[in-house]
């Protein structure tokens, strides 16, 4: 299984641009987040997912949208890029085991707006 | 507002010491306590996680210690070693969430020396 997949690495956009950060995963997992993560900040909810079709915000969802259309994908827009959204991005799925929820992450997308 | 508060920031902790750190929470509803593990360029990975129904838990080096009165709990790292070398997040969720979210706490650099 590779687990947790995200596209691209690195990207830098200009101010107004738009991108759209890809994550799947081959776990089967319904759940699905995008968080990103600032110094000192840990890492902050933007959008989830708990299945095809069904989506919801999180802590800082302004300036994103997603869509989940598949169980295997959580992509993450960004439509008008601004410099706060520099940030790296991190997909992560889960199912729930006895209760609880292991988040599986993304090796991440390191965006930077300029 | 951090919902899970964590310190310290940073700690330098020589080979062979006791790394420690703490979190405290405020949402008594929180009945789940994980600590994700995140090296550089990488996504956190699960290391070890508590429910409040026990004081400790231990797995190998780690050990997670929790006070539920005092609505603190603690990694606490033994036998340092330089691979330990890391960002330790502490994390909470409550189980009736149905949608498994995670409140992070802000991160601690461990960086252990030869």
């Amino acid at each position: 299984n590779a687990g947790v997949t995200q596209t691209p690495k690195f990207r830098i956009l200009k101010i107004g641009q738009s991108m759209t950060l890809q994550c799947t995963q081959d776990m089967n997992h319904n759940y699905m987040y995008w968080y990103r993560q600032d110094p000192g900040m840990g890492l902050k909810l933007i959008y989830y997912s708990v299945g095809a079709g069904i989506t919801d915000k999180g802590e800082v969802p302004n300036g994103y949208n997603v869509s989940r259309s598949t169980t295997e994908d959580f992509p993450l827009r960004l439509e008008l890029a601004a410099p706060s959204q520099t940030s790296v991005y991190f997909c992560a799925s889960s199912r729930r085991v006895q209760g609880t929820y292991e988040q599986y992450f993304g090796p991440g997308t390191r965006l930077t707006v300029t | 507002q951090q919902q899970v508060k964590q310190s310290p920031q940073s700690l330098i902790v020589q080979k062979g010491g006791i790394s420690i750190i703490n979190c405290a929470y405020e949402n008594t509803a929180f009945d789940y306590f994980p600590w994700y593990q995140q090296f550089p360029g990488k996504g956190p990975a699960l290391l070890i996680a508590i429910r409040p129904d026990v004081s400790e838990k231990k797995e190998g080096r780690f050990t997670i210690s929790f006070n539920k009165s005092a609505k603190q709990f603690s990694l606490h790292i033994m036998d340092s070693q330089p691979g330990d070398s890391a960002t330790y997040f502490c994390a909470a969720s409550m189980t009736t969430d149905s949608w498994g979210k995670l409140q992070f706490g802000a991160g601690t650099q461990v960086v252990v020396t030869p």
